[in-house]
């Protein structure tokens, strides 16, 4: 397998810009998570679905902020419009459900967005 | 709320020796802590998981304790290399509700020295 999949690896936008984010999980992982790492803030969990669906969307930052899951092999974060405080890493991961409740997360290689 | 800590200065060690990194946490003790590894530019990579009636796990050069009285896990890295020089996560389940949901310490940074 490849593993979760992001792009574009790295997005350099000006403020008030529209920027979306990819994502695509490991073949048979029904979680998938996404995350906002920066140095101040260190690894956010922003929001998180199961089969598509979200969960729990309670660590995105505001409205401009939104997330989809449209099929089980893609995801998307979208930030309209964006601003230079959004400048961070955000990764994509993903985990399987089973029968035991210790999941482990794969993480993708993560898009570096800078907004001027 | 949940909250981990980690020792957020960089830890300098010689080649050879062991590596020992500290993850506090607070409130109740979780069912499980899990260690990531984490390398420039990229994104964090599982490592081990140990559960709360565990008291220490072993991967290869990789240790971990969990102590429940202290709070605290710790991680070693025995006959540490320079390739081992990363950031390293600590995370727990956020114990909310959603079992999946991890909440990741700042991560502390290791400099493995030839």
């Amino acid at each position: 397998d490849a593993g979760v999949i992001q792009s574009p690896r790295h997005e350099v936008t000006e403020m008030g810009q529209e920027v979306t984010l990819r994502c695509k999980p490991i073949s048979g992982h029904d979680y998938l998570f996404w995350y906002r790492q920066t140095m101040m803030r260190g690894l956010e969990l922003l929001i998180y679905f199961n089969n598509n669906v979200p969960i729990d969307d309670s660590g995105m930052p505001e409205d401009r902020f939104s997330a989809k899951m449209p099929n089980a092999s893609f995801s998307t974060l979208k930030i309209q419009p964006s601003e230079p405080r959004d400048s961070a890493v955000y990764f994509c991961a993903s985990s399987e459900s089973g029968r035991s409740i210790i999941e482990t997360q794969y993480f993708g290689p993560g898009t570096r967005l800078l907004v001027l | 709320s949940q909250k981990i800590e980690q020792n957020s200065e960089a830890l300098n060690i010689q080649e050879g020796k062991t590596a020992t990194l500290t993850c506090n946490y607070t409130n109740y003790s979780p069912a499980y802590l899990q260690w990531y590894r984490q390398d420039p530019g990229r994104g964090p990579v599982f490592l081990l998981l140990i559960r709360e009636n565990e008291k220490e796990k072993r991967k290869e050069r990789l240790k971990v304790t969990f102590d429940t009285t202290l709070k605290q896990s710790l991680f070693h890295i025995t006959a540490s290399q320079p390739a081992d020089s990363a950031t390293y996560l600590c995370a727990r389940p956020s114990g909310s509700g959603g079992y999946n949901k991890l909440i990741f310490g700042a991560g502390t940074r290791l400099a493995v020295h030839p």
